[in-house]
């Protein structure tokens, strides 16, 4: 993998429902893998940053996990509101002065 | 608010126009950086600079011209654009490169007619 990949590329889900998603990035010269999250008519903001094989973060609802070897980190989100739609987009560092953002994954919840 | 301000936040002009987008941020981050939204792309990367110095400048067209002045000020500088260069164009900062959460401004929508 060249790129950061992401899936699905759109998800709707009820409220409540438990959810995750997928960034597939390079598993060579790994910095950091970052996670924002874009709602509609404002700025992506940073949900974590993720620097070592293993990493579990936590926020609210949301955590993620990390594996470098294999390059891959997963999204999930526990109960999901409608407050959580918004696009998920990871982002990885392929130097230490590039940024590649995947294309990202679009979460509906409905009410 | 992400303490990163631009503007203008839309701007329409002419491929013969000259036009310059500002950012500023209130963080004391040490890295800036522009990226270009364009429909149905992912984020792409165009200038980074760290320290006031350009560290990345990916193979973005000489037709933008970035502007580091200060390590809380950066611009970018437009000048015979083309239809193609009408995007979303985003402004961030860090503490330092790659490592560090950015921080997003609003964006400035730019329409090139």
């Amino acid at each position: 993998i060249l790129n950061v990949e992401q899936s699905p590329q759109s998800l709707h889900v009820q409220e409540g429902d438990s959810t995750n998603f997928t960034c597939s990035f390079p598993s060579s010269n790994f910095y950091a893998l970052h996670w924002y999250r874009w709602e509609t008519a404002k700025s992506p903001e940073a949900l974590f940053v993720m620097t070592l094989n293993g990493d579990e973060k936590k926020k609210g609802r949301i955590s993620a996990t990390l594996n470098t070897k294999e390059g891959y980190s997963y999204l999930y989100i526990k109960g999901s509101q409608p407050e959580d739609s918004a696009t998920y987009l990871c982002a990885f560092p392929s130097n230490n002065n590039d940024m590649r953002f995947g294309a990202g994954t679009r979460l509906t919840v409905k009410p | 608010e992400t303490g990163v301000t631009q503007t203008p936040r839309h701007l329409v002009m002419g491929m013969t126009n000259k036009k310059s987008l500002k950012c500023e941020q209130h963080l004391g981050h040490n890295a800036m950086y522009w990226y270009k939204q364009s429909a149905k792309k992912p984020l792409e990367l165009m200038f980074v600079y760290n320290f006031k110095e350009q560290t990345e400048n990916n193979s973005v067209p000489s037709r933008f011209s970035p502007e580091c002045p200060n390590s809380s000020h950066l611009f970018l500088h437009l000048h015979t654009l083309q239809p193609e260069d009408s995007a979303l164009y985003l402004c961030a900062s860090s503490r330092e490169q790659s490592s560090y959460e950015q921080y997003f401004g609003p964006g400035t929508r730019l329409t090139v007619t």
